[in-house]
């Protein structure tokens, strides 16, 4: 148990669906992350935010569109995804944006049809 | 963009043995983290180190920051079942707003009985 927590924890959705993705840190951190994480790649930095404000777009397609509506709370809403999405979505958070200690949620493995 | 080599890809050991597994980069980091994940779950934290030649230990777990602060390498000894998972080393760059987590690509153990 790391204080992050992710729902839901496996999500199948089809390509005009749209789902949203949910994460809960319990440790007072003020910086959350979204990864994703394909099989045999490295993990992927999607989006940082610090104190609730976006910091970081990695040229992420627009299809996925980051929420935070204040420093515990993370979402990531999708829509019109493609198969190649299908990968496990990780939320991270971390004291400060600069604090490299970071710790993980359990993921969603999406998978879409 | 910036890559870490992580060796091996994979390791099937028996039980009791030790195991070591290292990254290493092209370019200088601050900071280098090992993490785990197991099947299912997102990676855990196992040990940061913050200073060039740092050896750290956790456990049975042991971590060394190289000296020209390229590599890093994790060693597990007397490996035991639960010790499966995915290793992941990650090294950061730049400080405050600017920096960096770059993941290595994962070293996959197997341990058998």
């Amino acid at each position: 148990e790391t204080g992050v927590t992710q729902t839901p924890r496996h999500l199948v959705m089809g390509m005009t669906n749209k789902k949203s993705l949910k994460c809960e840190q319990h440790l007072g951190h003020n910086a959350m992350y979204w990864y994703k994480q394909s099989a045999k790649k490295p993990l992927e930095l999607m989006f940082v935010y610090n104190f609730k404000e976006q910091t970081e777009n990695n040229s992420v397609p627009s299809r996925f569109s980051p929420e935070c509506p204040n420093s515990s709370h993370l979402f990531l809403h999708l829509h019109t995804l493609q198969p190649e999405d299908s990968a496990l979505y990780l939320c991270a958070s971390s004291q400060d944006r600069g604090q490299d200690t970071q710790y993980f949620g359990p993921g969603t493995r999406l998978t879409v049809l | 963009g910036q890559q870490l080599n992580q060796s091996p890809q994979s390791m099937f050991i028996q039980e009791g043995e030790d195991v070591s597994m290292n990254c290493t980069s092209s370019s200088i980091f601050n900071t280098w983290l090992w993490y785990k994940q197991d099947p299912g779950e997102g990676p855990v934290l196992l040990i940061a180190l913050y200073k060039a030649g740092e050896l750290t230990s956790n456990g049975r777990l042991t971590a060394q920051f190289g000296i020209t602060r390229k590599d890093s390498f994790l060693n597990i000894s007397a490996s035991i079942p639960s010790d499966v998972g995915i290793y992941f080393c990650a090294g950061q760059r730049g400080g405050g707003t600017a920096s960096k987590l770059t993941f290595g690509t994962g070293t996959r153990l197997q341990v058998t009985l």
